[in-house]
């Protein structure tokens, strides 16, 4: 399978706290990216880093990128509870079509809740 | 805004039934997705499309089908529903390879349950 792992599959942290979830994935990719998915809701686009790149930033987002150990992380800096979602990694390889875009894989995701 | 929508947010369907999911996109994408959204398994592909009448097996495709007769509509089809195509569904949209980004835009998801 393609698929790879999430961890952790569960984090409860505190409002104000870094929450830091991983990613692991079996074969090469085109980059990875980050999606966010609010209780029983569509997902949403959070962030990409391509795989000749090691470090993105956006707001209070961190990824990071290690293909050699075929592993992405996302930090979300100083907690809200409105962060409350799951998040979920996905790893782009391969082609559709010549013309088309490339298909994603997406992990199981880790389950983030922040306390008040 | 990208704007993807589903017809449906919640459905109830009898086992044999022939259900239809629609989705819309609204931003001239190439790509339509379908996937599936379960408990402990992710999102997994089910149909998706790069253009108008193409269309390509994901990851699981029994039990479905899809029509894309229209650049900007999506439908996945369950031709005799079965208990175990209850299930969150999502569709999502994303531009050719053409572009820079191939970040998808999701729909609010159809919460299905065959009964």
């Amino acid at each position: 399978s393609q698929q790879g792992e999430e961890d952790p599959q569960a984090l409860s942290i505190q409002e104000g706290e870094n929450a830091t979830m991983n990613c692991s994935y079996k074969t090469s990719i085109n980059n990875l990216q980050w999606y966010r998915q609010n209780s029983g809701r569509g997902l949403v686009h959070l962030i990409l880093i391509r795989s000749n790149e090691r470090e993105k930033h956006s707001g209070r987002l961190r990824v990071t990128l290690d293909t050699s150990k075929k592993s992405s992380s996302l930090l979300i800096t100083a907690s809200r509870a409105a962060d409350t979602a799951s998040y979920f990694c996905a790893r782009e390889h391969g082609h559709l079509s010549e013309t088309s875009g490339s298909r994603l894989t997406f992990g199981e995701g880790t389950q983030l809740t922040v306390n008040p | 805004d990208v704007k993807v929508t589903q017809s449906s947010r919640y459905l109830v369907k009898r086992t044999g039934e022939k259900v239809f999911l629609e989705c819309v996109q609204d931003m001239d994408h190439e790509n339509m997705f379908w996937y599936r959204q379960d408990p402990g398994l992710g999102l997994r592909l089910i149909y998706f499309s790069y253009d108008v009448k193409m269309k390509e097996k994901g990851d699981i495709p029994e039990g479905y089908s899809v029509s894309r007769e229209k650049k900007e509509r999506f439908s996945l089809i369950l031709e005799s529903a079965s208990t175990n195509q209850t299930s969150m569904y999502l569709c999502a949209s994303s531009l050719s390879a053409s572009a820079s980004s191939y970040e998808q835009y999701f729909g609010p998801g159809t919460r299905l349950t065959v009964t």
